[in-house]
């Protein structure tokens, strides 16, 4: 089975503070994506990677970067956490086909 | 108007009853059409996926494209407890040359028994 972790489940953070959210997948898959999930908005791409050091931005990239130095992990970057980043972050990955495979998710505050 | 639409509900049933999910999406170039369920505190999982018009039955569920319309549903007949989640339509196309997979803002299902 696909398996795609993430670091943290939960995570409070203070406003201005560089938080780090890392993703890991087992199966070798090419493709990987950050996405943010919030009620009445749904899930909406950040920014998501083809490739190993390859990023492309999605559709709400402002505040964030993201890092991926070997295949199997993407990390999503907040480089000044704001409250309006208070959010659930779901990582997820893409082999050949098309069916991308989430992680549990990271339930972020910042406060 | 939004590259994909569905009825955020929430939308509760009782133990038995066939559920109708649906989405409309706009562009025409849409290739893929999926159905993503997940529960509460957990990441999605894909529950059905189809690229053509028609129907596409797994157990209990039936998935269903119309091309001509734009728009996709989702059937699940005598529906369960465990069915409860937020199923999210999803729908994968191209842009700028790349692929993009455009969710659906999710429904949320209970089914009480």
């Amino acid at each position: 089975d696909v398996k795609v972790t993430q670091s943290s489940r939960y995570l409070v953070k203070r406003t201005g503070e560089k938080v780090f959210l890392e993703c890991v997948q087992d199966m070798d898959h090419e493709n990987m994506f950050w996405y943010r999930q919030d009620p009445g908005l749904g899930l909406r791409l950040i920014y998501f990677s083809y490739d190993v050091k390859m990023k492309e931005k999605g559709d709400i990239p402002e505040g964030y970067s993201v890092s991926r130095e070997k295949k199997e992990r993407f990390s999503l970057i907040l480089e000044s956490a704001s409250t309006n980043q208070t959010s659930m972050y779901l990582c997820a990955s893409r082999g050949r086909g098309y069916e991308q495979y989430f992680g549990p998710g990271t339930r972020l505050t910042v406060t | 108007q939004k590259e994909v639409e569905q009825d955020p509900g929430p939308l509760s049933v009782p133990e038995g009853a066939i559920v109708s999910l649906n989405c409309t999406y706009s562009n025409s170039a849409f290739q893929y059409f999926m159905w993503y369920r997940q529960y509460s505190r957990k990441g999605p999982e894909l529950l059905m996926y189809t690229y053509s018009s028609g129907n596409k039955e797994d157990g209990r569920f039936t998935a269903q494209v119309d091309k001509s319309s734009k728009y996709i549903s989702l059937f699940i007949r005598d529906s369960q407890p465990s069915d409860s989640a937020t199923y999210l339509c999803a729908i994968l196309g191209l842009r700028g040359g790349s692929e993009k997979l455009v969710f659906g803002k999710g429904m949320k299902l209970t089914v009480n028994p």
